[in-house]
């Protein structure tokens, strides 16, 4: 069975510019939620979804957003990329809630220039 | 709000000695505790969770936590490091989301 799946691994990005990211959650997980994590720094939360609705949001600028579709994946948009927003951005799923422990993707790692 | 500390940024242990990565948490209830472990690059693999129960919790390659109410910690442990143990660890409890912790860096020295 898959594992959570996120495209692309990596990419480079100017200032200004738009980014989405993909992921595919494990099958039958109905939850993703997106991290943020900087270099030296644990994973910070930025998105969660269930069910198409999401359901939190974390410390971050309205310059993010997300979206869930029908079949569960997800996408996560950066508007206006700055050079801060240069991290991994991490992807996890699972069946329902965060109680039960999430899996996670690989990563994107973006870089901004 | 729930939330962990990982009070060691960075763990040097030679290869062979037992290991003990520290996490403390702040909740009133029984919280769910989670460590995870992140290679270079890598995403995040799960090493282990505590929902209720026995205190002393089994996770894969080798390593285990103990919960520990009265000290409001859940240390990770292993009796012997091999050099492939050599990542990043973190520990965390869900808040909305997981709330991860900053992270201890473990070092393997031969």
């Amino acid at each position: 069975d898959a594992g959570v799946t996120q495209s692309p691994t990596h990419l480079i990005k100017t200032r200004g510019q738009q980014v989405t990211l993909r992921c595919s959650p494990i099958s039958g997980h109905k939850s993703v939620s997106w991290y943020q994590q900087v270099l030296g720094q644990g994973p910070q939360f930025i998105f969660q979804y269930y069910e198409k609705e999401e359901r939190g949001r974390g410390n971050f600028p309205d310059r993010f957003s997300a979206r869930q579709f029908p079949n569960y994946s997800s996408e996560l948009n950066v508007n206006a990329l700055l050079l801060g927003d240069s991290a991994l951005y991490l992807c996890a799923s699972s069946l329902v809630s965060a109680n039960y422990g999430y899996t996670f993707g690989s990563g994107t790692r973006l870089t901004v220039v | 709000a729930q939330s962990v500390t990982q009070p060691d940024i960075h763990i040097t242990v030679s290869e062979g000695a037992s290991l003990e990565l520290r996490c403390n948490y702040s909740y009133g209830a029984t919280p769910y505790l989670f460590w995870y472990v992140q290679s270079p690059g890598q995403g995040l693999q799960l090493l282990l969770k505590y929902f209720s129960g026995d205190t002393l919790v089994q996770g894969i390659k080798g390593f285990e936590a103990e919960f520990k109410r009265s000290q409001s910690s859940f240390n990770l442990r292993k009796p012997s490091v091999h050099w492939s143990d050599a990542a990043e660890y973190f520990c965390a409890v869900p808040q909305e989301s997981l709330t991860f912790g900053k992270g201890t860096m473990l070092l393997v020295s031969p």
